[in-house]
């Protein structure tokens, strides 16, 4: 069955410090895969996507994202995380032989100062 | 463009009564989608729709309907509210089929059934 798997519940970073978010994907055909970010009291908004070329894929705020066909994982990553960072991040796949995306349970991330 | 907003913000419904959650959309997208977010699981497709006059079944449609007479609007019928429906839903849009194009959210309606 096709399921996407966000193995982090919760991750607190200090602000400053890198960060990586994982992302893991059981997806039978070519994936497209997606990053959202939820900030508190908003919607969903794209960060990144992936869906052919080159495997690292740069996003909106700083964020970037790595397609790992070996290892089905697209883990998405940023140098230095500020205040502003903390959000829910959702992680999404489809294909085109889907007419929905299969979604992550998403990753709140905790900045502590 | 205000984008894609939704109301109410919140709502607490008894067990057995409904509601109407209103989705609107500025865009001129072709495509809409209501989902439910539970927490710890990942968004789950309610319905959704490909334009003005057409919708379908998501994943989780069963206590739901849904129309689409204007290409702007896509509301959400809760017929009979059931504690199960407590959740956040979220509508979204996008402007054609293809699933590389990116969605564009709502802020969320919170719903609370008791």
């Amino acid at each position: 069955a096709q399921s996407v798997t966000q193995p982090d519940i919760h991750i607190t970073v200090s602000e400053g410090a890198s960060l990586e978010l994982r992302c893991n994907y059981s997806y039978g055909a070519t994936p497209y895969l997606f990053w959202y970010v939820q900030s508190p009291g908003q919607g969903l908004q794209l960060l990144l996507k992936y869906f052919s070329g080159d495997t690292l894929v740069q996003g909106i705020k700083g964020f970037e994202a790595e397609f790992k066909r070996s290892q089905s994982s697209f883990n998405l990553r940023k140098p230095s995380v500020h205040w502003s960072d903390a959000a829910e991040y959702f992680c999404a796949v489809g294909a085109d032989s889907n007419y929905q995306l299969i979604w992550g349970a998403g990753t709140k991330l905790i900045i502590k100062p | 463009n205000a984008g894609v907003t939704q109301t109410p913000k919140f709502r607490i419904l008894k067990i057995g009564q409904s509601m109407t959650l209103q989705c609107t959309q500025d865009m001129n997208h072709n495509y809409m989608y209501w989902y439910r977010q539970d927490p710890g699981m990942g968004l789950k497709l309610i319905y959704y729709s490909v334009g003005a006059g057409i919708t379908d079944k998501g994943e989780v449609p069963n206590g739901y309907n849904v129309s689409r007479s204007t290409t702007e609007d896509f509301p959400l019928r809760l017929e009979l509210a059931a504690p199960s429906q407590t959740s956040v839903y979220f509508c979204a849009s996008k402007t054609g089929g293809a699933i590389q194009e990116t969605q564009y959210f709502g802020p969320g309606t919170r719903l609370l059934v008791l």
